[in-house]
């Protein structure tokens, strides 16, 4: 069963924008992860947020979680042309148990 | 190794026959994932091994798949008598801990089927 559905499905942004992603889930989780992928290939994890957790940084990169509404979101902050790829949000259907991924978010960074 | 390493990268095929794609994980992973993703979408999960448990099948789309993994190395993924919808990157990724540190990708294995 798919579990995180991002939103939205595309965006497009300037250099040095914001871009901001949204991820919704069904079911309760343990944790939820963030994936950028360039090019169709493999992907990179970029953060890891914990069901106990409300926010998280990385560089650039800020991700919320609300359990009460199952919504999680990642800001990129100063976009640069170099963002441009599809992002992933995965959620754990239980302790040990494999990520399910949702379908994506592409972004492109315009120079 | 240093990363997840996947083999083909590249694999043409015909309609009807078998192919084997190959994963190396990173060593020391205990978890190991298959996905498939197709032409601009998401990732489908297909198994999942987590150390000497029984696999986690669940998502193998048909008997004409199936999946091996010696302890905790090598995986490979089996497509029998492979058809045109099976044609999609087919990404492995590792992990500890059931990927509660985040998972490492490798680059996929690109299956055509014409």
């Amino acid at each position: 069963s798919q579990q995180g559905e991002e939103d939205p499905q595309a965006l497009s942004i300037q250099e040095g924008e914001n871009a901001t992603m949204n991820c919704s889930y069904k079911t309760s989780i343990n944790n939820l992860q963030w994936y950028r992928q360039n090019s169709g290939r493999g992907l990179v994890h970029l953060i890891l947020i914990r069901s106990n957790e409300r926010e998280k940084h990385s560089g650039r990169l800020r991700v919320t979680l609300d359990t009460s509404k199952k919504s999680s979101s990642l800001l990129i902050t100063a976009s640069r042309a170099a963002d441009t790829a599809s992002y992933f949000c995965a959620t754990d259907e239980g302790y040990g148990q494999n990520f399910v991924f949702g379908p994506g978010t592409r972004l492109s960074v315009l120079p | 190794g240093a990363g997840v390493s996947q083999s083909p990268s590249n694999k043409v095929t015909e309609k009807g026959k078998d192919v084997e794609l190959r994963c190396d994980p990173i060593s020391g992973h205990t978890a190991l994932y298959w996905y498939r993703q197709r032409l601009g979408q998401g990732l489908e999960f297909l198994i999942y091994f987590q150390g000497n448990s029984a696999p986690d099948k669940s998502g193998l789309p048909s008997d004409r798949f199936s999946a091996e993994r010696t302890g905790e190395s090598v995986s490979t993924l089996t497509i029998q008598r492979t058809q045109q919808e099976d044609s999609a990157v087919y990404l492995c990724a590792s992990s500890l801990l059931g990927g509660l540190y985040g998972y490492t990708f490798g680059s996929g294995t690109r299956l055509t089927v014409v």
